[in-house]
């Protein structure tokens, strides 16, 4: 069955430095992986995908997530962090054949960003 | 092009009742799928619909139930509510075996 473990339940980060959140998945094959945001009271929001080909996806808001498939790891980066990217992060994965649409999600990373 | 919209945002209920909630998604996408997020729990696979038909279902027992219609607009319902049962619901549509699209979500409270 496939999983996906984000090690970091909270990251604190001050304004304006880099943020890193990881982010390992298990499955047999290889996976179709996203990022998700969620900011408080709300839907989740596709930062990015990948499928195949360039293992470095760039996402919206400056997001960009490696897929290293030695590691088993799709890790979400952002250079410099606004106030604006307080919220939880979820990383998920779906199968490629006979799964459906079925998405199984990470346990989430809340990040709190200092002034 | 308008997004995934989810009715009613905020519900409450108590115990032993039922709930409807709907989910209207993307045009054109035929995929709707059920999600119930708690803090315990985090994100949950409920079932997916395509085409009218579940195609997928996750783990939740058969109070859990949904349905599609054929303008692709979905509904889930819950019988005899739990006190376990409070969450937030969400509601995603795809076009294809992809990226799937998360509406706003309804918060169900079980009193």
């Amino acid at each position: 069955a496939q999983s996906v473990t984000q090690p970091d339940i909270h990251i604190t980060v001050s304004e304006g430095a880099s943020l890193e959140l990881r982010c390992n998945y298990s499955y047999g094959a290889t996976p179709y992986l996203f990022w998700y945001v969620q900011s408080p009271g709300q839907g989740l929001q596709l930062l990015l995908k990948y499928f195949s080909g360039d293992t470095l996806v760039q996402g919206i808001k400056g997001f960009e997530a490696e897929f290293k498939r030695s590691q088993s790891s799709f890790n979400l980066r952002k250079p410099s962090v606004h106030w604006s990217d307080a919220a939880e992060y979820f990383c998920a994965v779906v199968g490629l054949v006979g799964a459906g649409n079925k998405l199984t999600f990470g346990g989430g990373t809340r990040v709190l960003v200092k002034p | 092009k308008a997004g995934v919209t989810q009715t009613p945002r905020y519900l409450i209920k108590t115990r032993g009742q039922q709930v409807t909630l709907s989910c209207s998604p993307i045009s054109g996408h035929r995929s709707v799928s059920w999600y119930q997020q708690t803090p315990g729990q985090g994100l949950q696979f409920l079932f997916e619909y395509f085409s009218e038909t579940q195609r997928n279902k996750g783990n939740f027992p058969g109070r859990f139930s949904g349905r599609q219609f054929s303008n692709s607009r979905s509904e889930m319902n819950v019988s005899t509510l739990e006190l376990g049962d409070s969450a937030l619901y969400l509601c995603a549509s795809s076009k294809n075996q992809e990226t799937q699209y998360f509406g706003p979500g309804t918060r169900l409270l079980v009193l």
